[in-house]
């Protein structure tokens, strides 16, 4: 058990929809990652939160929404969505600036499926 | 930009057997490297890591040396088991940037067979 926690595990929506993917650090982690696994793309960085702040933007489309808030949990939104959307979605924590080896923290993932 | 290659798989390999999965990397900087690794069902963990130039990083039996000369990062096993099946990605990351995201390679699954 890593301690990042995601929900929901899965998820089955229709095109065109919304949906909220939601993630808890670890305790005592400021930082929150958010990856895409997908068969053909492998795994691609989304977007990164510190403390509240977003730090670093990946492939992350527009349609496509993040925030952290101040207990530190995170969400990502995904509007709009279209089938090539389905994919595995992973939060990932980091420890503060000062204790960061460069290893992350990965939750079990979310499996979001379009139909 | 920073990317990583790892070669494709899936590999097939009988218990006991020797293990390479190559990684070759480029980056703006000086990277610290990583092999993380994805049991089914489950989200990714460490599995060993390298920080500079002819570090040897180790974990569970699996090794993986820094070679800057060739950009590589390989991860070797002397004796796979079947527990060892799983998806092995390789990642780097520049430490000395703002940004402290892993670039991954594209994973390599493992499939041992009794």
């Amino acid at each position: 058990d890593s301690g990042v926690t995601q929900t929901p595990k899965h998820l089955i929506t229709a095109t065109g929809q919304r949906v909220t993917l939601r993630c808890s650090p670890r305790s005592g982690d400021l930082s929150v990652y958010w990856y895409q696994q997908s068969l053909d793309q492998g795994l691609q960085f989304l977007i990164q939160y510190y403390n509240g702040e977003e730090r670093a933007k990946g492939n992350i489309l527009e349609r496509f929404s993040a925030q952290q808030f101040p207990d530190l949990h995170s969400e990502l939104n995904l509007s709009s969505l279209e089938l090539g959307d389905s994919a595995l979605y992973f939060c990932a924590s980091s420890p503060r600036r000062a204790g960061f080896t460069g290893e992350l923290f990965f939750g079990e993932g979310s499996r979001l499926t379009v139909l | 930009g920073n990317s990583v290659t790892q070669m494709e798989g899936p590999v097939t390999l009988s218990e006991e057997a020797f293990l390479t999965i190559n990684c070759t990397y480029t980056a703006t900087g000086y990277p610290s490297l990583f092999w993380y690794v994805q049991y089914p069902g489950e989200g990714l963990q460490l599995l060993l890591k390298a920080t500079k130039a002819d570090d040897k990083g180790s974990n569970k039996g699996f090794e993986a040396t820094y070679r800057k000369e060739t950009t590589s990062f390989h991860l070797e096993k002397g004796s796979v088991q079947v527990s060892d099946s799983a998806v092995y990605f390789c990642a780097l990351i520049l430490m000395d940037t703002g940004r402290r995201a892993l670039t991954f390679g594209s994973g390599t699954r493992l499939q041992v067979q009794p």
